[in-house]
């Protein structure tokens, strides 16, 4: 039992660029959702889905897309990465409105 | 709006001395609470939660926290704090499939 995995841990990329950060979870959870954390900024919602094929908008979601075509995978996209993209990006999944589970986290440098 | 305030970003403890770390809260209705705690360079792992019952509820690594309505605060605490304690603390406030965050407070350890 894995909990939740992020791919890839630590990615580099040129402004511009794109990527797609993956999440998956092996706890058959409805919700899922991603965050960005900056320093002193604690942590900012991004998107999150309460299902499979559903998608909702956080606090922080310009620059940023989802999808959640499989229950337990939950996609990150960023189309054209800037530099105030740098952050730490955790995703976490939570079976309905109580406990999440977080992921280990990707670190995300923009240059 | 809902929010979530930990007045203090920085708390210094000797090893073995107690640690109160505090947490306010706003929000309508009764809360769900949670705290968080990250190790460096880790993803966020749950301490403890309070949904309803007694307003002093048990944790992990021997945390507790005490639900106060009458001052909006779920301030957590430990009598006797161990080098392994040092990390950053999260408090959060459940808010419809949603966690609402506080900044954090960075506990950093005196041998």
């Amino acid at each position: 039992n894995a909990g939740v995995t992020q791919t890839p841990k630590f990615r580099v990329l040129k402004t511009g660029q794109s990527m797609t950060l993956l999440c998956a979870q092996d706890m058959n959870h409805e919700y899922m959702y991603w965050y960005r954390q900056d320093p002193g900024m604690g942590l900012r919602l991004i998107h999150y889905s309460v299902g499979e094929g559903t998608t909702a908008k956080g606090e922080v979601p310009d620059g940023y897309n989802v999808s959640r075509l499989k229950k337990q995978n939950f996609l990150l996209g960023l189309e054209s990465a800037a530099p105030s993209q740098t952050s730490v990006y955790f995703c976490a999944s939570s079976y309905n409105e109580e406990t999440q589970y977080f992921g280990p986290g990707t670190r995300l440098l923009v240059l | 709006a809902q929010s979530v305030t930990q007045p203090d970003i920085h708390i210094t403890v000797s090893e073995g001395a107690s640690l109160e770390l505090r947490c306010n809260y706003s929000y309508g209705a009764t809360p769900y609470l949670f705290w968080y705690v990250q190790s460096p360079g880790q993803g966020l792992q749950l301490l403890l939660k309070y949904f309803s019952g007694d307003t002093l509820v048990q944790g992990i690594k021997g945390f507790e926290a005490e639900f106060k309505r009458s001052q909006s605060s779920f301030n957590l605490r430990k009598p006797s704090v161990h080098w392994s304690d040092a990390a950053e603390y999260f408090c959060a406030v459940g808010v419809h499939y949603q966690l609402i965050w506080g900044a954090g407070t960075k506990l950093i350890i005196k041998p």
